[in-house]
């Protein structure tokens, strides 16, 4: 099945910094990808996801991308926020549209320095 | 609108107790799954309900574990004799019919003492 790697498991940078999340995926079949942001005691909402036929998704400060030779794809997050201090989780799927059984990565706790 | 609802938000029990949870996903959403979050874990997979086809049950840790969907909407998880490492939060989500996005709901924190 499935196998998701997430680096780091921590991040502290300061206000108004970058900060990058990196994951691998095993299965070259996945090709849907979505991020996750968790916040203490909710649960993950999505915050941007990418397909396998696109190779960089930008939202605003938040962008993904994603190297499907390599298998890994990343979140970037430019100019951070107090806000954005969470929890973030990458995924992976197949995606059959309808049918998306989720494999996550173990999680970065993103903290921002004020 | 209303997102994803889960009840209880806590939940101790004792030891070789059951527990049910419940779910109840964004009216319309056609697919639904439960995924286990143990701590500092990422999300684990349990159970996708499908309209009215066969769930897939393949990510239940084992047969103590079950779920059912009533009527294509609520689901119940239903944790028999419980185990001190069935300690985790439970999360539902619900997907539209024919898109990826799933919803989360707030979770159950389950404490098996």
């Amino acid at each position: 099945g499935e196998n998701v790697e997430q680096h780091p498991s921590t991040l502290s940078v300061q206000e108004g910094d970058s900060a990058v999340i990196k994951c691998t995926y095993s299965d070259s079949a996945s090709n849907y990808f979505p991020w996750y942001k968790q916040e203490l005691g909710k649960g993950p909402q999505l915050i941007i996801d990418i397909r396998s036929n696109v190779g960089e998704k930008k939202d605003q400060r938040i962008a993904v991308t994603l190297n499907k030779t390599a298998k890994h794809f990343s979140l970037h997050i430019t100019e951070t926020q107090p806000e954005d201090s969470a929890v973030y989780f990458c995924a992976a799927s197949i995606s059959n549209f309808g049918n998306e059984k989720l494999t996550f990565g173990t999680g970065t706790r993103l903290t921002i320095i004020p | 609108g209303a997102g994803v609802s889960q009840s209880p938000s806590n939940k101790v029990t004792e030891k070789g107790k059951d527990v049910e949870l419940r779910c109840d996903p964004i009216s319309g959403h056609t697919a639904l799954y439960w995924y286990r979050q143990s701590l500092g874990q990422g999300l684990e997979f349990l159970i996708y309900f499908q309209g009215n086809s066969a769930p897939d049950k393949s990510g239940l840790p084992s047969d103590r574990f079950s779920a059912e969907r009533t009527g294509g909407s609520v689901s119940t998880l239903t944790i028999q004799r419980t185990q001190q490492e069935d300690s985790a939060v439970y999360l539902c989500a619900s997907t539209r019919t024919g898109k990826e996005t799933q919803y989360f709901g707030p979770g159950t924190r389950l404490l098996v003492l």
